[in-house]
C-alpha cells in the first residue's frame, strides 16, 4: 500500500523557519515526482512545489508566493521528501499535503494526511 | 495562469450534474478533477481530461475543449457532496480553479 506520512507542522512567528518531513512506503521512491500542496483554512488547494526524481534531473519548481523561501529536497536512502520553509509569513498558514502520482506526470492520485502550519506572533 | 470554477453547484439525487473549469486554451492541457469532502484529503476522479484512476465510479466522467473542462456527475447520490477543484499545468507550475463545492439536494 502507497502511503505518505508528513510531519513536522506547528506553530511559528512570522519570520521564522520550520522543516517538514514526509515519509513514503508501498512504491518506488527514487524513480517518483513529489509534490507539496497546501490548503489554508477554509480555502482552496494550493500548488507549492515539485522535485522530479534524480534520474530526471532532480529539479525543483515553485509557486510564485513561496519561491525563494521555501526548498523542496529529497533522501532517495530514506524515501523521505522535505520542505524546507524560511522566511514565513502569516498566509503561509495552511494544511501541508506531500503528494505524489503512480499514474502519470500531469495529476496527482497520492495524498498524504497533511500536517498543519500556523504562523503567528 | 488561472482556472476559474463556479463556487457552487446543486443538483438532486439521481439528476446529473455539472462542474466547470474555464482557462485560456485551457483545451491544449491536460486537466484533472479532485474530489474532497470535509476533513479528508483530495481524491482524484479524474486525469488526463477524461479517464477514470481505478476506483472511481463510472457515474464521474469529463472533457475538456477550448477553454473549457467540465466534470461531469451522472446519477449524484448523496455521498458525491463535497468539493471539486480542477487542475492543470502551466509549462513549469500546476494551478488548481477555486473549488466548486457540489450540494446533492
Amino acid at each position: 500500500e502507497v502511503q505518505l506520512v508528513e510531519s513536522g507542522g506547528g506553530l511559528v512567528r512570522p519570520g521564522g523557519s520550520l522543516r517538514l518531513s514526509c515519509a513514503t512506503s508501498g512504491f518506488t521512491f527514487t524513480n517518483a515526482w513529489m509534490t507539496w500542496v497546501r490548503q489554508a483554512p477554509g480555502k482552496g488547494l494550493e500548488w507549492v512545489g515539485r522535485i522530479k526524481s534524480k534520474v530526471d534531473g532532480g529539479t525543483t519548481d515553485y509557486a510564485a508566493p513561496v519561491k525563494g523561501r521555501f526548498a523542496i529536497s529529497r533522501d532517495d536512502l530514506k524515501s523521505t521528501l522535505y520542505l524546507q520553509m524560511n522566511s514565513l509569513k502569516t498566509e503561509d498558514t495552511a494544511k501541508y499535503y506531500c503528494t505524489t502520482s503512480v499514474t502519470d506526470l500531469y495529476s496527482i492520485d497520492v495524498w498524504g494526511q497533511g500536517t498543519t502550519v500556523t504562523v503567528s506572533s | 495562469y488561472e482556472l476559474t470554477q463556479p463556487p457552487s453547484v446543486s443538483v438532486s439525487p439521481g439528476q446529473t450534474a455539472s462542474v466547470t473549469c474555464s482557462g485560456d486554451k485551457l483545451g491544449n492541457k491536460y486537466v484533472s478533477w479532485y474530489q474532497q469532502r470535509p476533513g479528508q484529503s483530495p481524491v482524484l476522479v479524474i486525469f488526463q481530461d477524461d479517464k477514470r484512476p481505478s476506483g472511481i465510479p463510472e457515474r464521474f466522467s469529463g472533457s475538456n475543449s477550448g477553454h473549457t473542462a467540465t466534470l461531469t456527475i451522472t446519477g449524484a447520490q448523496a455521498t458525491d457532496e463535497a468539493d471539486y477543484y480542477c487542475q492543470a499545468w502551466d509549462t513549469t507550475t500546476a494551478v488548481f480553479g477555486g473549488g466548486a463545492k457540489l450540494t446533492v439536494l
